[in-house]
């Protein structure tokens, strides 16, 4: 079955330091997201990403994060000055159409900001 | 007042056992209703989906959306251990893009 993957599994960094996560989504899939899920907290929604800009992102994805798909299979999610309170795991998921049924996603990028 | 409401639980049922999981959202804009399942450190894998009200079955479990009350279901027969997760409900507008989540009911079966 196909499926998202991520890397790396778990990435230590040091405050103020510039961290980038990687995400391959399923190769027919059109629309991109990333989440992210604080320790004992909800799956908080950060952006969606359709035909290569960003289509929806919320009050938690500022200037200090920014979404790229550099070639045909990769989805990042950069931080580019990591804050103690960005320690999360960090979930990629696709789907092949803007799809109201639900996505795949992939098992996450634990981000611990030491 | 929050947009999708989810008792964390833990709830603990012994295995054969029917759960019962549920959820309340605020907004009937909400259209599409889904439940997922994640286990410990590992990213929500889709389990059901409904649109608008109504019931729907797959194997063991049964979602059921209830508009008029603002309510969604899911319902697993003959609950196995490995059911043993975090159930996360989650809503979605028409159109929209980001999908709203409940804060996950934890669930341990019982052999």
């Amino acid at each position: 079955e196909p499926e998202v993957t991520q890397t790396p599994s778990h990435q230590v960094t040091q405050m103020g330091q510039e961290v980038i996560l990687r995400c391959v989504p399923i190769s027919n899939h059109l629309y991109f997201y990333w989440y992210r899920q604080i320790l004992g907290q909800k799956v908080e929604f950060l952006v969606s990403f359709y035909n290569n800009e960003i289509s929806e992102k919320s009050e938690i994805f500022d200037d200090q994060f920014s979404v790229e798909r550099p070639d045909g299979s990769n989805f990042t999610l950069k931080i580019r000055s990591t804050k103690l309170e960005d320690s999360a795991m960090y979930f990629c998921a696709s789907t092949g159409d803007n799809s109201n049924y639900g996505y795949t996603f992939g098992s996450g990028t634990r981000l611990t900001v030491v | 007042q929050k947009e999708v409401e989810q008792d964390p639980g833990p709830l603990s049922v012994p295995e054969g056992a029917i759960v019962s999981l549920n959820c309340t959202y605020s907004n009937s804009a909400f259209q599409y209703f889904m439940w997922y399942r994640q286990y410990s450190r590992k990213g929500p894998e889709l389990l059901m989906y409904t649109y608008s009200s109504g019931n729907k079955e797959d194997g063991r479990f049964t979602a059921q959306v209830d508009k008029s009350s603002k309510y969604i279901s899911l319902f697993i027969r003959d609950s196995q251990p490995s059911d043993s997760a975090t159930y996360l409900c989650a809503i979605r507008n028409t159109g929209g893009f980001k999908t709203i989540f409940g804060a996950g009911t934890r669930l341990f079966v019982k052999a």
